[in-house]
């Protein structure tokens, strides 16, 4: 049972267009949502997170949306570049030490 | 700090053959997990640990085992390796919410 969906699975975008993926939960216990980037050869990173108390976050060029009533969250990539071509996971976690579940991944290539 | 490593970064096995992927952190994390990545599905936890002496199943445990006897090492054993277990195995250490990834094992079993 697949706790966390994300969508969608590969994802290829212009230069400078916005890049948007989406997850959706279903565990109400879930109170933190990181995204990690992913490059090919390498282990995922953590980009952003977020908590359920606020509504978004912003880094940079990447923003994370949060609908708690609707359990769904998403990411944007604004002026996306091609360095930002890698695959992208959500998560989710409930508190402290505890097993943070992933969902499929997005492979995002941003072509110039 | 070296962070999360793991060897070998390639290995292939015959089915039936056993192996142990090494993994290794020097940040002083005491929770600590195994995850093998398959094309369309994402990450999938293996094994974890939350200090040394205590390990627990994740969500694809069976054909593997582990053991925690010191807050860095968590290898991860295989004890008899099938073609299904052909996968890329990344180990994480984890401070608060936030999971630091090695760099992979990239396991193909003929």
């Amino acid at each position: 049972q697949q706790q966390v969906k994300q969508s969608p699975q590969s994802l290829i975008v212009q230069k400078g267009g916005i890049s948007i993926i989406n997850c959706a939960y279903e565990n109400t216990a879930f109170d933190y949502f990181p995204w990690y980037q992913q490059f090919p050869g390498k282990g995922p990173a953590l980009l952003i997170a977020i908590r359920p108390d606020v509504s978004e976050k912003k880094e940079g060029r990447f923003t994370i949306s949060f609908n708690k009533s609707a359990k769904q969250f998403s990411l944007h990539i604004m002026d996306s570049q091609p360095g930002d071509s890698a695959t992208y996971f959500c998560a989710a976690t409930p508190g402290g030490y505890q097993k943070v579940t992933f969902g499929i991944g997005t492979k995002l290539q941003v072509i110039p | 700090n070296a962070g999360v490593t793991q060897t070998p970064k390639f290995q292939v096995l015959k089915t039936g053959q056993s192996m142990t992927l090494q993994c290794a952190q020097d940040m002083n994390h005491e929770y600590m997990s195994w995850y093998r990545q398959d094309p369309g599905m994402g990450l999938r936890l293996i094994h974890y640990s939350v200090g040394a002496g205590i390990t627990d199943q994740g969500e694809v445990p069976n054909g593997y085992n582990v053991s925690r006897s010191t807050t860095e090492d968590f290898p991860l054993r295989l004890l008899s390796a099938a073609p299904s277990q052909t996968s890329v195995y990344f180990c994480a250490s984890q401070l608060a919410r936030e999971q630091f990834f090695g760099p992979g094992t990239r396991l193909t079993v003929l």
